[in-house]
C-alpha cells in the first residue's frame, strides 16, 4: 500500500540536542510538507519541499532544518535552536507542485526535556 | 494571509444526535476548503473538500459541509452521529493557487454509545 512513513513514533530526547525526524513517501509524490500540531494550537507549516533540491519556510521555521535530496524523502531536523520542540509531528504529501496536502503520516511525538 | 476560526473546542453528544460543527475563515480572495479528520491513534485524512461548484459538499461516511461565501463559513454536518465517529476534526482553507495549507485548531467529538 501507498503512503508516508514517519518514523520513530515516539522520541525523547534531552534539551541541546539535535534530532531528526524521518518521513518517507511511496506515493510518487512531488511535494512534502512539515507540519508542527501543539493542542489548541491546530496544525502549522513548518517547512515545504515541492521538488527536489528545493525547500521553503512555513510559518515556523526558526529552530528546525530539512532537506530534500530524493523525492521520496524530507528528513526534518530539530534544532538546539527551538525553544519549545516538545510536540507532535506530521508529515503530509501531496501529488503536484502547488496542490495543497491531502495525504498525512501517522506523526512523530517528540518530547524534549 | 488567511486564518481559520472553529467555533467549538469540543462537543459531547449522544449517538444519533445530529452534528453541526463550525468553521469560519479570514481570506478576501478564492478559496479551496477542506475538513480533516483525525481518529483516536490514526493518522489525519480528508473527509471532505471544496474548490468550486455546487456548495454543498458530501464527504465520505454521510458527511456534508456547505460553504457560504457572504459568511466566509464552510460548517461540517452530519445529521445522525455514531460512536465510531469520535474524533478530533479540523477545518483548512488555502487561497487557491496557493500551497499552503491554514488549519483551524480542531473541535473534538466524543460521541456517547
Amino acid at each position: 500500500d501507498g503512503g508516508i512513513t514517519q518514523s520513530p513514533k515516539y522520541l525523547f530526547r534531552k534539551e541541546g540536542q539535535n534530532v531528526t525526524l524521518s518521513c518517507e513517501q511511496n506515493l510518487n509524490h512531488d511535494a512534502m510538507y512539515w507540519y508542527r500540531q501543539d493542542p489548541g494550537q491546530g496544525l502549522r507549516l513548518i517547512y515545504y519541499s515541492q521538488i527536489v533540491n528545493d525547500f521553503q519556510k512555513g510559518d515556523i521555521a526558526e529552530g528546525y532544518s530539512v532537506s530534500r535530496e530524493k523525492k521520496e524523502s524530507f528528513p526534518l531536523t530539530v534544532t538546539s535552536a527551538q525553544k519549545n520542540p516538545t510536540a507532535f509531528y506530521l508529515c503530509a504529501s501531496s501529488p503536484r507542485q502547488g496542490e495543497t496536502p491531502l495525504h498525512f503520516g501517522n506523526g512523530t511525538r517528540l518530547t524534549v526535556t | 494571509a488567511q486564518s481559520v476560526s472553529q467555533h467549538n473546542h469540543h462537543v459531547i453528544l449522544s449517538e444519533a444526535a445530529s452534528l453541526e460543527l463550525g468553521c469560519n475563515y479570514s481570506y478576501g480572495g478564492t478559496v479551496n476548503l477542506f475538513w480533516y479528520v483525525q481518529y483516536p491513534g490514526q493518522h489525519l485524512q480528508l473527509l471532505l473538500k471544496y474548490f468550486s461548484g455546487d456548495p454543498l459538499v458530501k464527504g465520505i461516511k454521510g458527511f456534508e459541509a456547505e460553504f457560504i461565501k457572504s459568511k466566509f463559513s464552510f460548517n461540517l454536518r452530519k445529521p445522525s452521529v455514531q460512536w465510531s465517529d469520535t474524533a478530533e476534526y479540523f477545518c483548512a482553507v488555502n487561497a487557491q493557487g496557493d500551497y499552503k495549507l491554514s488549519f483551524g485548531a480542531g473541535t473534538t467529538v466524543t460521541v456517547r454509545a
